[in-house]
């Protein structure tokens, strides 16, 4: 299984919503990620977890909290978003080190604010 | 610092070569290559580290050049289903991915 899952595929939220992205990997990953991309841009990264733990926040604001349940699952949380966060939101995995770090991408949550 | 892609955009005919830069100011000590098509997720293409071989992958093959901080992908005999966005990413600690080179290729 080299799959990465992201539910759902695709989201509308108004401003004062509460909402969650969810990833899930079978792969045995240790590290996994967060990207944000704009339409005609290059996924921004967001956050990593490595050994389920926190290791960088790209100074992400604090309406985007993510959460890292256990080596398999990855969630973002999402609270009082604005417009702009509108964008694709994707999650990878890889291993940790060297040649291993390619990224597997799941398919991504279309994220639309209104 | 984001890696600087060039070029931004190429269209080919099939069968046509191509080939895309990924440019750094800092030291590179290893290259990502992705693809991206329209709607779907960055695949990976490969991986180079410093001091490794050029790498292929059917007829898309990429090399590094240290002293230059280059890193370029070759794509060779073209084909319809290489269309799409390639990234090429540098690992600073986390990946940073450049803006993309968008590639058509036509019939």
């Amino acid at each position: 299984d080299t799959e990465v899952t992201q539910t759902p595929k695709h989201l509308v939220m108004g401003m004062t919503n509460k909402k969650s992205l969810k990833c899930e990997q079978h792969m045995g990953h240790r590290a996994m990620y967060w990207y944000k991309q704009k339409a005609k841009k290059p996924p921004e990264l967001m956050f990593v977890y490595s050994y389920e733990k926190l290791s960088i926040n790209e100074s992400v604001p604090s309406r985007f909290s993510p959460e890292c349940p256990n080596s398999s699952l990855l969630n973002l949380h999402l609270h009082a978003l604005q417009p702009e966060d509108s964008a694709l939101y994707l999650c990878a995995s890889s291993q940790i080190g060297g040649e291993e770090e390619k990224l597997f991408f799941g398919s991504g949550t279309q994220l639309s604010v209104l | 610092q984001q890696p600087v892609q060039s070029p931004q955009a190429v269209i080919l005919r099939e069968g046509e070569d191509a080939v895309i830069n990924c440019s750094s100011s800092k030291a590179l000590y290893s290259v990502h290559w992705y693809r991206q098509k329209h709607g779907e997720a960055p695949v990976f293409l490969m991986i180079l580290l410093k001091g490794g071989e050029q790498k292929g992958h059917e007829k898309i093959s990429a090399s590094f050049n240290e002293k230059k901080q280059q890193s370029s992908l070759y794509l060779t005999a073209s084909q319809l289903s290489y269309s799409g966005t390639y990234f090429c990413g540098l690992q600073y600690g986390k990946l940073i991915f450049g803006q993309g080179t968008e590639l058509s290729v036509k019939p």
